[in-house]
C-alpha cells in the first residue's frame, strides 16, 4: 500500500507569491490534517478535512487555505506568501473519524525569499 | 504554559542504554501519540495510547490518564535511534485530526 504523499518536496517563492500543496493520502483514507513546523513554533495544526469537508482550522491567518477532493486528495493554499511561512508543511492522513492512527507524508519545505 | 510539555529536551546516550523521555499535558485528551522523525522531516508514528501500555521491539509507551503523564522507553538503545521524539495528543470529540505537540527530543546514541 502507498504511503502518504506529498509534492512537491522543495520549494521556493518569493514574498507576494501564493503556493500550492498537495497531499495524496494513503488510500481508503477520508481525513487529512495539515501541519506547519517551523524551528522557532514546532509543529503546529493548520486545518483538517474529512469527506470534503474542514471539520478544524488551527489558529492562523486566512491567507492559509485548503480543501479538499472526493478521492481524498487535498491541496493546501497559501496567498501573499511573507518570509515567515517558510517552513515544512506536512500532512498526515487517518482512515477514518474517531482514534486511529495518523500517517505521515514526508513535507514539503517552502522557502520564502 | 505549552498544553503540551516534553522532557528532557535534549539527551545523549551511549549504545545499549536505557532511555526514558517523558511528556505531561494539561488537556483532557482522548489519545496520544509518540511521533519520531528524521532529519529530513518524515514524520513516523511509533505509538498512540489512550490507556495503559503498549510495547514494538524495543520501544514501551506508557500512559497514566489520571496523572496526565505518559512515557517512551527504548531498551537497548542503538545508534539508529538517533532522532527526534514528538509527544502529540488529541482531544477527541471533532478533533480527532487535531494534533497538539509537544516540543521535540532530540536524541542521540553514541555508538
Amino acid at each position: 500500500k502507498a504511503g502518504v504523499t506529498q509534492t512537491p518536496r522543495y520549494l521556493i517563492k518569493t514574498r507576494g507569491q501564493q503556493v500550492t500543496l498537495s497531499c495524496s493520502p494513503i488510500s481508503g483514507h477520508r481525513s487529512v490534517s495539515w501541519y506547519q513546523q517551523t524551528p522557532g513554533q514546532g509543529l503546529q495544526f493548520l486545518f483538517e478535512y474529512f469527506s470534503e469537508t474542514q471539520r478544524n482550522k488551527g489558529n492562523f491567518p486566512g491567507r492559509f487555505s485548503g480543501r479538499q477532493f472526493s478521492n481524498s486528495r487535498s491541496e493546501m493554499n497559501v496567498s501573499t506568501l511573507e518570509l515567515g511561512d517558510s517552513a515544512l508543511y506536512l500532512c498526515a492522513s487517518r482512515q477514518d473519524q474517531g482514534n486511529t492512527e495518523a500517517f505521515f507524508g514526508q513535507g514539503t519545505r517552502l522557502t520564502v525569499v | 504554559k505549552n498544553e503540551v510539555e516534553q522532557s528532557p529536551q535534549n539527551l545523549t546516550a551511549q549504545e545499549g542504554e536505557f532511555i526514558t523521555i517523558n511528556c505531561s499535558y494539561s488537556v483532557g485528551i482522548s489519545a496520544l501519540h509518540w511521533l519520531q522523525q528524521h532529519p529530513g522531516g518524515g514524520i513516523v508514528s511509533l505509538f498512540m495510547l489512550s490507556s495503559g501500555k503498549k510495547k514494538h521491539g524495543r520501544l514501551i509507551a506508557t500512559i497514566n490518564i489520571q496523572e496526565k503523564h505518559s512515557s517512551l522507553h527504548i531498551t537497548a538503545s542503538h545508534p539508529r535511534d538517533s532522532a527526534v521524539y514528538i509527544c502529540a495528543v488529541n482531544a477527541g470529540g471533532t478533533s480527532y485530526g487535531k494534533l497538539t505537540f509537544g516540543q521535540g527530543t532530540i536524541l542521540t546514541v553514541h555508538p
